[in-house]
């Protein structure tokens, strides 16, 4: 158990809908990071947030948007979904944010858009 | 072409068999990551680098800087380390941003 927690781990939609992805990250760490997996991409790196603030965007879509929260929760608001959307969404953890530290990973949430 | 390139793509092993999965990128980097992603999808990081090599139990990841080369070691393979093993880069100072390779596809067949 990493003990980052992400919910849902199953999301089914329908084109055109908004939802909402959560991340807690582990206990004391500051910094956390959303990926998107597609069998076609592989993982790409969306975004990440340090104690609050945005510090780097990947290919993060207009469509998707984050943010972090005070207890440091973050949520992954993805809008007028499109079939191609549909992918493996993980959300990671690091204590300070800096590019030497390990990372921890949730286990996912699997968006299906129908 | 891709800034990280892992082969092989896909990997069948016998129990027991010393196994090697190699990484090769194009770019400069700060640091390289080993990932192991098993069926089901969690994903678990198992070394970042960015010099020499490191070991932990059965596995091994070394890095040459020069010949923009990384490679992960498993010894004495066993099929629990059936998972796709996966390479990502820290390119460049300062960044946050990780850039993944395709992933290895391990089996070990017992």
């Amino acid at each position: 158990d990493s003990g980052v927690t992400q919910t849902p781990k199953h999301l089914i939609t329908a084109t055109g809908q908004r939802v909402t992805l959560r991340c807690s990250p582990r206990s004391g760490d500051l910094s956390v990071y959303w990926y998107q997996q597609s069998l076609d991409q592989g993982l790409q790196f969306l975004i990440q947030y340090y104690n609050g603030e945005e510090r780097a965007k990947g290919n993060i879509l207009e469509r998707f948007s984050a943010q972090q929260f005070p207890d440091l929760h973050s949520e992954l608001n993805l809008s007028s979904l499109e079939l191609g959307d549909s992918a493996l969404y993980f959300c990671a953890s690091s204590q300070s944010g800096l590019p030497y530290e390990k990372l921890f990973f949730g286990s996912g949430t699997q968006l299906s858009v129908l | 072409k891709n800034e990280v390139e892992q082969s092989p793509q896909n990997l069948t092993a016998q129990e027991g068999e010393f196994i090697t999965i190699n990484c090769s990128y194009s770019v400069g980097i700060s640091a390289l990551h080993w990932l192991q992603q098993h069926p089901g999808g969690g994903i678990v990081s198992l070394f970042m680098l960015s010099s020499g090599k490191k070991k932990h139990g059965r596995l091994i990841a070394t890095i040459n800087i020069q010949e923009k080369h990384s490679s992960l070691h498993i010894t004495a393979s066993h099929p629990r380390d059936s998972a796709v093993y996966i390479c990502a880069l820290n390119s460049g100072a300062g960044s946050y941003q990780l850039t993944f390779g395709k992933g290895t596809k391990l089996s070990v067949i017992p």
